[in-house]
């Protein structure tokens, strides 16, 4: 069991927009605006997508974005893509002082 | 462009130590935190612990009576050691830079590759 809650799948058509959920408390996800989301591909070293909530890091495309309410954050993918097909993670800053991540996602392309 | 590469054993027996580097290479060690995660088969990620470049170091509650992370700057490198190891440590062990954000610490920009640790005797 992962510290925050993510669904285990979502899928979306090539084009359209899905949104992954990541749930946690007000220790973490709810009592800071430092979380984050992470793409991972078979095989691969994750890749960080979004930071401080809302934030890309240069290069990585505006189709994605992430929001946050309470003690949820999300990441929408709009204009689906093939490449979009990988595991999502979320992550969060805690009051320990550490950082903690949600069991993944699992993106599919139909 | 930064880049990482993790080195070890890919097999320790149970009990043992687990040692494992990181080279950096492609930029300097300095200014940047670095820190260790890991990735069970199938699960999620969990960090495990980072230095400072000056050598300040946190580990996740956790692991942290068994954990030690130390680096060589001289070398662009920093290590892992994990002792009294379990089936439970099995994982790939990634290495990464930690993004310089001006806020919050704990987001990974950089990535080693990962490598494939496997505790049994």
């Amino acid at each position: 069991q992962s510290d925050l809650t993510q669904p285990a799948s979502v899928s979306g058509s090539p084009g359209q927009s899905i949104t992954i959920s990541c749930t946690g408390t007000s220790s973490d996800i709810g009592g800071y605006d430092y979380v984050s989301w992470y793409q991972q591909h078979p095989g691969k070293a994750p890749k960080l997508m979004i930071y401080d909530v809302t934030n890309r890091p240069s290069g990585v495309s505006n189709r994605f974005s992430g929001s946050k309410s309470g003690n949820t954050a999300s990441l929408t993918i709009s204009g689906l893509q093939a490449d979009d097909e990988a595991d999502y993670y979320c992550s969060s800053y805690t009051s320990s002082v550490t950082v903690i991540f949600g069991g993944g996602t699992k993106v599919t392309v139909l | 462009q930064v880049q990482l590469q993790e080195s070890g054993p890919g097999l320790v027996k149970p009990s043992e130590t687990l040692f494992l580097t990181c080279t950096v290479s492609g930029g300097s060690m300095s200014s940047f935190y670095w820190s260790w995660l890991r990735q069970p088969p199938g699960k999620g990620l969990e960090w495990i612990g980072f230095i400072s470049y000056s050598g300040y170091t946190h580990y996740v509650p956790s692991l942290k009576s068994r954990v030690s992370i130390s680096h060589d700057t001289s070398n662009n490198q920093f290590s892992l050691k994990l002792s009294s190891v379990s089936a439970a440590d099995t994982a790939i062990y990634f290495c990464a830079r930690h993004l310089d954000s001006g806020g919050n610490l704990y987001y990974f920009d950089f990535w080693g590759q990962g490598t494939a640790v496997t505790v049994s005797s």
